[in-house]
């Protein structure tokens, strides 16, 4: 049973970083049919799609947050990682990623709730 | 791009059926049969529920159903039970290779 875990700081500053990671288990995050998600849900809203990686280190992101975002893969660690820009109050929001298979999320991290506050 | 419409809240009996509507445009949900419905529980992470449109992973019950017609797409609970109270989210791929998600539907089981 695949299964994915992220972890991270909770509680991040105006202006600064966000960084989250992703460890997979039960399956080797190089796999040819899967690209690794990473999506958000501010609170009490809908989801938003980030962007993915594939085990190649090919990545695509969502244009309204591309300037911001860099998603990486460390395959060696079965992980692959979030990191986002100067954040603001706009980036608070439980942070999920997600295994894609074609075009749907099969697997998912149970989230990681990020809080931009001074 | 905006997010799917969906209505906010939907409501039915139990044993009763409901749909939830998830309307886009031509270059997501009405282009592609690429439309995936999803379950979420208050504080848990969604639940793939249907996958290509009207798809259902292995697990799932088949009291949920997908179809789509134009330009939305649509989530039929049959034989509505008490546990079916908690939230949906449809997703699309769009024509510029990203996702959008529905603006999420509450379904109260009266």
């Amino acid at each position: 049973q695949v299964q994915l875990q992220e972890s991270g700081p909770g509680l991040v500053k105006p202006s600064q970083t966000l960084s989250l990671s992703c460890t997979v288990s039960g399956g080797s995050i190089i796999s040819e049919t899967h690209y690794w998600t990473w999506m958000r849900q501010r609170p009490g809203e809908g989801l938003e799609w980030i962007g993915y990686i594939y085990y190649s280190g090919t990545t695509y992101y969502n244009p309204s947050l591309k300037s911001r975002v860099i998603i990486s893969v460390d395959t060696s660690k079965n992980q692959f990682s979030l990191t986002l820009r100067s954040v603001t109050d706009a980036d608070t929001a439980v942070y999920y990623c997600a295994r894609q298979f074609f075009q749907y999320w099969d697997y998912w991290g149970q989230g990681n709730l990020v809080i931009v506050s001074s | 791009q905006s997010a799917l419409t969906q209505p906010a809240s939907v409501s039915g009996s139990p044993g009763q059926s409901i749909t939830i509507s998830c309307t886009g445009t031509s270059s997501d949900v009405g282009g592609y049969n690429f439309v995936s419905w999803y379950q979420q529980h208050p504080g848990k992470a969604p639940k793939l529920i249907i996958y290509e449109v009207t798809k259902r992973p292995s697990g799932v019950s088949d009291r949920f159903s997908g179809s789509k017609y134009g330009n939305t797409a649509s989530l039929t609970i049959s034989g509505l039970q008490a546990e079916d109270e908690v939230d949906y989210y449809c997703s699309s791929y769009t024509s510029t290779a990203t996702y959008l998600f529905g603006t999420g539907t509450k379904v109260t089981v009266l």
